[in-house]
C-alpha cells in the first residue's frame, strides 16, 4: 500500500497563476483533509473532504478550493496565487471507521513556490 | 481560541540525557492532544494520542489539565529520536498544531 499520495512533489508558480495539487489516499481511507505548511510552522488546516462534499474549512480565503472526486481522491485549487502562498501542502486521510482519534495518514506534501 | 504553543524550536541533548518537548494548549472543552513526529525525509506521523495513554518507543505524555499541557517525555534519549514533533489538538475533527520542536540527539 502506497499510503496517500501527492503530485507534484515540487512546483514553481508566479503570482496571480492557479494551480491544483492532487491527493490519492491512502487505500480503504474516505476522509481527505489539506493543511497548509509555511516554513518554520505547524502544518495548518485549509478544509476537509468527505462524500465529495467540503466538511470542514478552516481560516483560508476563496481563493482556496477544492474537490472530491467518487474514488475519494482529492484536488486542492489556489486561484491569483500570492507571495505568500509559498509552503509545502499536505494531504491527510483517515479511515471512515475510525474518527481522528486514531490519527491520520500523511503524504509526502507538494512544496509549491511563487516566484 | 484554540492554539497549541511549543515554546522550545531546538532542543538538544546528549544520547541516554532524559528529554522533556513542552506543550501548552488553549482550548475551551475537554481537550483530545496528539504527538506527531516527522524523521529526516519522512511523512509526518502519529506517535501518540493522550486517550490512549500509550508509551510509544519509550515516549510518555500525560495530559495536565491545570497547567493546560501535554509535554512528551522520555527517560532516556536515542540517537534516533532525532526528529521534527509536533504537538496537535483536535478540533471539531480536525487539528491544530504547533510549531514544533526540532530534537537533536547527539552520541
Amino acid at each position: 500500500d502506497a499510503g496517500v499520495t501527492q503530485s507534484p512533489t515540487h512546483l514553481i508558480k508566479t503570482r496571480g497563476q492557479q494551480v491544483t495539487l492532487r491527493c490519492s489516499p491512502k487505500s480503504g481511507h474516505d476522509t481527505v483533509s489539506w493543511y497548509q505548511q509555511a516554513l518554520g510552522q505547524g502544518p495548518q488546516f485549509i478544509f476537509q473532504y468527505y462524500e465529495e462534499e467540503e466538511r470542514q474549512r478552516g481560516n483560508f480565503p476563496d481563493r482556496f478550493s477544492g474537490h472530491q472526486f467518487p474514488n475519494y481522491s482529492s484536488e486542492l485549487n489556489v486561484n491569483a496565487l500570492l507571495l505568500g502562498d509559498s509552503a509545502l501542502y499536505l494531504c491527510a486521510s483517515r479511515s471512515p471507521g475510525q474518527g481522528l482519534d486514531y490519527g491520520y495518514t500523511f503524504g509526502s506534501g507538494t512544496r509549491l513556490t511563487v516566484v | 481560541a484554540q492554539r497549541v504553543t511549543q515554546p522550545e524550536k531546538l532542543l538538544s541533548v546528549f544520547k541516554g540525557a532524559p528529554v522533556e518537548l513542552k506543550c501548552n494548549y488553549s482550548y475551551s472543552g475537554s481537550p483530545e492532544l496528539f504527538w506527531y513526529v516527522q524523521y529526516s525525509r519522512q511523512r509526518l506521523q502519529l506517535l501518540l494520542r493522550h486517550i490512549s495513554r500509550e508509551s510509544i518507543k519509550g515516549f510518555t505524555a500525560d495530559l495536565n489539565k491545570g497547567e493546560t499541557s501535554f509535554h512528551l517525555k522520555k527517560p532516556f534519549a536515542q540517537e534516533e529520536d532525532s526528529a521534527m514533533y509536533y504537538c496537535a489538538l483536535k478540533s471539531f475533527q480536525k487539528l491544530v498544531f504547533g510549531t514544533g520542536t526540532r530534537l537533536l540527539v547527539s552520541p
